[in-house]
Formats: structure tokens, C-alpha cells, sequence
């Protein structure tokens, strides 16, 4: 089974709706990550999380909102979905801060905003 | 704005062949580490190759090299003996402790020809 999991894996949403897009880990790692994948841009980073309670922003925060429900769930919402937020977005994990912890991926969610 | 410059788009390299992907960086900072990042058509992130900026030593995984120059800010993944295996897109990116994020560059698809 996969370390971190992502879901919905696709979805397709209109202009407007709210959308939650959910990532849960089995590793056992305090950090959490979100980011976003754009053709030619690499991925940038949306929010990122040390702890339950400690929740931050990244470089391009505007228009998402996170919540750290547990320690193994990070969840990405959009409240109100607009087509230039259609990219793919990664969940990733860390055991500590700092590079030499290495970040582990989920698979990806594409979304699509018409 | 971007910080990792990944300056080609697209490779191609011959099987068994060796090809170079370049990256440059720009940070005033000391304390960082560099990254090259695989993802394959299934979307899922792998760390190909990781670089202390403190250390003068290229790092060697197997097949994978890297060309560090530091005054440069230069940072180059070597692929030696080219697999089918290997086609991919491939992100470099730095991590500085201070900022507690991976900045990613845009990408370079690499295309393996049999």
C-alpha cells in the first residue's frame, strides 16, 4: 500500500463550486505539504503544516485554504474553484525539518476547473 | 519569480548513451541543499540525486552524477548509459533551511530513443 495517498485522483469541477481534495499518510511523519504542478513553472508551494497546530503559508496561498485534521491527514479545500486553478496537485510528507529529511509524494490529483 | 532555471525544455538522448541536464540557482544563502526530482508519466516524484552545498564532492547514485559548481550556481544531472527506463520529466530544485521549502525549477523532459 502506498505511504501517501491522495483522493479524488481526477475531478473535474465548475467555476465557483467549493472542492476538497484530501491526502493521508501511513508513514508517520509530522510535516505536511501541499503543492501545485504547472507546465513549465515546476511546483510551487501552497501551504505547509509542522504539526496540528501549526499551520503555514507558502508562495502562492491565495484562494486555498488547509486543515490538519490529524496527524496523518492534510487536506487542500478551494472555496470557490476558478479555471486558472486547474493544475495537479501533490501532497508530500517529511519526518523533520530540513533537507536532509527527505519529502515523500503522493501521486498527484488533477483537477480541472471548467 | 523562479529562482531554479531549468533552461531546456525537452532532450533526447540515445539508449545507452550519456545526456546532461542543466539547472541554475540563484540565493544568497550558504546553508542549502540541491535536489533532482524524476517523474515519470505515472506523476509520482522521485528523488533522483541530492547535493549538500556545503560539500565539495559531486554526488554519484549508480548511473546519476551530478556537476555541483558553486561560484556558479550551477547544478547538472548526468545520466550515464541511458535506459528506456530513464524518459521522464526532471525537476532540480534547492531546499534552504531558512526558507523550509523546495523551490523547484520547471522541468526538463528527457525522451529516451531505442
Amino acid at each position: 500500500d502506498a505511504d501517501v495517498t491522495q483522493t479524488p485522483r481526477n475531478r473535474i469541477t465548475k467555476t465557483g463550486k467549493r472542492i476538497m481534495l484530501e491526502c493521508s499518510q501511513t508513514k508517520g511523519h509530522d510535516r505536511m505539504y501541499w503543492y501545485r504542478q504547472d507546465p513549465g513553472l515546476g511546483l510551487r508551494l501552497i501551504y505547509y503544516s509542522f504539526d496540528v497546530k501549526d499551520i503555514n503559508k507558502g508562495e502562492i496561498s491565495d484562494g486555498y485554504s488547509v486543515s490538519r485534521q490529524a496527524q496523518a491527514k492534510f487536506s487542500l479545500s478551494l472555496e470557490s474553484a476558478i479555471p486558472n486553478q486547474t493544475a495537479l496537485y501533490f501532497c508530500a510528507t517529511s519526518l523533520g525539518g530540513g533537507a536532509s529529511y527527505e519529502q515523500y509524494f503522493g501521486p498527484g490529483t488533477r483537477l480541472t476547473v471548467t | 519569480a523562479q529562482t531554479v532555471t531549468q533552461s531546456q525544455p525537452e532532450m533526447s538522448v540515445q539508449e545507452a548513451e550519456t545526456v546532461t541536464l542543466s539547472c541554475t540557482y540563484d540565493t544568497s544563502e550558504s546553508d542549502y541543499y540541491l535536489f533532482w526530482y524524476k517523474q515519470p508519466p505515472s506523476r509520482q516524484m522521485i528523488l533522483v540525486i541530492r547535493q549538500e552545498a556545503y560539500k565539495q564532492q559531486n554526488a554519484t547514485e549508480n548511473r546519476f552524477s551530478v556537476n555541483f559548481q558553486k561560484a556558479a550556481k550551477s547544478f547538472s544531472l548526468k545520466i550515464s548509459d541511458s535506459q528506456l527506463g530513464d524518459a521522464a520529466m526532471y525537476f532540480c530544485a534547492y531546499y534552504i533551511n531558512a526558507g523550509n521549502m523546495l523551490t523547484f525549477g520547471g522541468g526538463t523532459r528527457l525522451m529516451v530513443k531505442p
